[in-house]
């Protein structure tokens, strides 16, 4: 089956790191994203992963996958308060001939602290 | 360059009504994928369409729930009959190529917030 699985809540002090955990269960995925919701707002592709890799790093942004366990997590390094939003894990899978929709987890709520 | 664009952002339907929700893909894409956010959940996909197609509705609740594609237009999801569990945000989204071993990312619009009293 497909699952996607995060903690529902986070609270750091600005300037601090923020890690974000997600596991999912369908090892056919190909690729793995995290998207951000603000308030009101529709979702941002922040980064994404391909399967066969094993960490991604984009400026204050660090991904790790963990293929065995089935585990991703996402780093913000010094986390400001801008950052404050919901962070959606997710995967895909690609099957037959068709792109593979998006399955979500229920967003990490990540709240900075001045 | 104009990104994916729903409306209204806001809708308020009485119960038994029929809800219309518009999504224009960004410019140059031609598959559509509609999601729904439930509160306090992440978002379920719902159906994948290309245009005058629908690809994948696997999502879809069979009943009181159609989406379309057209030739010319936005792309409509259609509640008719709405009932108090259809409150949600729907969340349309658009992408480029579709099919093939690339990646392929989805854009999102801003959502439409439908409310049934």
């Amino acid at each position: 089956g497909e699952d996607v699985e995060q903690s529902l809540f986070l609270s750091v002090r600005e300037g601090d790191s923020s890690v974000i955990n997600c596991t999912y269960t369908d090892s056919s995925s190909t690729y793995l994203y995290w998207y951000k919701q603000e308030p009101g707002a529709g979702l941002q592709l922040l980064t994404y992963i391909f399967s066969n890799m094993d960490m991604k790093q984009d400026q204050r942004l660090t991904v790790l996958l963990n293929k065995k366990d089935k585990h991703l997590s996402l780093r913000i390094a010094d986390t400001q308060t801008g950052d404050s939003a919901i962070y959606f894990c997710a995967e895909s899978m690609r099957y037959g001939g068709s792109q593979g929709n998006l399955i979500f987890g229920k967003g990490t709520k990540l709240s900075v602290k001045p | 360059n104009a990104g994916v664009m729903q409306n209204p952002r806001h809708l308020v339907r009485r119960r038994g009504q029929e809800a219309r929700l518009r999504c224009s893909p960004m410019k140059g894409h031609s598959h559509v994928y509609w999601y729904r956010q439930l509160p306090e959940e992440g978002l379920k996909f719902m159906v994948y369409l290309q245009k005058e197609n629908i690809i994948d509705e696997s999502g879809m609740p069979k009943e009181r729930f159609s989406a379309e594609f057209p030739k010319e237009g936005p792309s409509i999801l259609r509640i008719q009959q709405v009932v108090r569990g259809d409150s949600a945000a729907y969340f349309c989204a658009s992408s480029a190529m579709g099919r093939g071993p690339s990646f392929d990312e989805q854009f999102f619009g801003p959502g439409t917030r439908l409310t049934v009293l």
